[in-house]
């Protein structure tokens, strides 16, 4: 059964440093998101993508954060400068049209 | 505002046990997820329903649009059924929003 994927599974960094969390959706998909779920609290959303561009992004998504879709099959999110804060569980997600929606496993950032 | 919110928080139950969580949501959402998250952190999606009721094997979910309110029904629940379920609103601007999640524990 096809599945999302998403590298690194866990990272490390210093606040202040740059990562990229990737992600590989299902081929078909069309839409695309990313949430982020804090040690012990709910799950947030961050942002979907559809059609080359960003459709919604809540206000988490300040302009630290940015995504991208380089070469048609990864979906990337970038957080230019690290905060303690942003520590947390990131999810991709994506599916191809009105049903639900695929989850990869989850990348764990930790910021020191 | 949109808000979702989960009862119980918590649950324990004996397998073999009926079990109901319940998702109440306000003005706004227009589909209503259901999502297991398993210890691991792992996140499946379970149900996606803006009306009336689905099934997939031992789990059940309802929606009831004018009270505005969900259901998701264990039958038969089973150790391996112990998770964080979670209700997620999706508003009709395409944003999602979550529930805090009820943990749930079968015991065998």
């Amino acid at each position: 059964e096809p599945e999302v994927t998403q590298t690194p599974s866990h990272q490390v960094t210093q606040m202040g440093q740059e990562v990229i969390l990737r992600c590989v959706p299902i081929s078909n998909h069309l839409y695309f998101y990313w949430y982020r779920q804090i040690l012990g609290q709910k799950v947030e959303f961050l942002v979907s993508f559809y059609n080359n561009e960003i459709s919604e992004k809540s206000e988490i998504f300040d302009d630290q954060f940015s995504v991208e879709r380089p070469d048609g099959s990864n979906f990337t999110l970038k957080i230019r400068s690290t905060k303690l804060e942003d520590s947390a569980m990131y999810f991709c997600a994506s599916k191809s049209g009105q049903e639900t929606q695929y989850f990869g496993p989850g990348t764990r950032l930790l910021v020191l | 505002k949109n808000e979702v919110e989960q009862s119980p928080q918590n649950l324990t139950a004996q397998e073999g046990e009926f079990i109901t969580i319940n998702c109440s949501y306000s003005v706004g959402i227009s589909a209503l997820h259901w999502l297991q998250q398993h210890p691991g952190g792992g996140i499946v999606s379970l149900f996606m329903l803006s009306s009336g009721k689905k099934k997939h094997g031992r789990l059940i979910a309802t929606i009831n649009i004018q009270e505005k309110h969900s259901s998701l029904h264990i039958t038969a629940s089973h150790p391996r059924d112990s998770a964080v379920y979670i209700c997620a609103g999706l508003n009709t601007g395409n944003q999602f929003y979550f529930g805090t999640g009820t943990s749930l524990t079968v015991i065998p």
